[in-house]
């Protein structure tokens, strides 16, 4: 299985409503990440974990909270977001890099949840 | 991670080969190349890496010039489903996490 599975597709929400995007994996990755992307922008890191502990935090706002419940899941948490936050929320995963040969971390990607903020 | 140069789009022939360079001058001595394509609408796909020779997989290959400043990465026979945005990305491989995509380059495939 060499697929991340992220869910919902879709998702439409109002600025006062809390709601999770969910990503999973089983090819027991220990690195979990997050990525915001824009219409016609390249993907934005938002936040990393590695053996389940938040290891990367790219100064998000709070209105986003990450999960990572256990190392085949990740949770991100919204409330109380804007209409600028409207985007693709990409997630990945991948080997920790050991900086071997054959283990050098190339990130697999979910298809994405598309969230429209209204 | 250093940082990448790419063209910001380029056209190739079907059936062609599409050769796409990058340019990482600053590149240290245990960054590896990776490259990644997005197809629209879904997730980034993993392509290749390397590190200071040149690679090849059942998707493309990646030539890294000797000083490794730049790398061209080489899709054989373009179809129209290569058409996509291929991003370049330099990173420590034993280091970390923080992937950091550039801009990358639209490669429009035409029949």
């Amino acid at each position: 299985d060499t697929e991340v599975t992220q869910t919902p597709k879709h998702l439409v929400m109002g600025m006062t409503n809390k709601k999770s995007l969910k990503c999973e994996q089983h090819m027991g990755h220990r690195a979990m990440y997050w990525y915001k992307q824009k219409a016609k922008k390249p993907p934005e890191l938002m936040f990393v974990y590695s053996y389940e502990k938040l290891s990367i935090n790219e100064s998000v706002p709070s209105r986003f909270s990450p999960e990572c419940p256990n190392s085949s899941l990740l949770n991100l948490h919204l409330h109380a977001l804007q209409p600028e936050d409207s985007a693709l929320y990409l997630c990945a995963s991948s080997q920790v890099p050991s900086g071997t040969v054959t283990n050098t971390g190339e990130l697999f990607f979910g298809e994405g949840s598309r969230l429209t903020v209204l | 991670d250093a940082k990448t140069t790419q063209p910001t789009s380029m056209d190739c022939a079907e059936g062609r080969a599409a050769n796409l360079p990058c340019n990482h001058s600053t590149i240290s001595g245990n960054e590896y190349v990776y490259w990644y394509r997005q197809i629209h609408s879904q997730g980034p796909q993993y392509i290749i890496h390397g590190l200071k020779n040149n690679e090849t997989n059942e998707m493309a290959s990646l030539i890294i010039t000797e000083d490794r400043k730049s790398s061209t990465l080489i899709l054989p026979h373009a179809t129209l489903r290569d058409t996509a945005v291929y991003y370049c990305i330099v990173r420590d491989a034993g280091g970390y996490q923080k992937v950091t995509f550039g801009t990358g380059t639209k490669l429009q495939v035409i029949p």
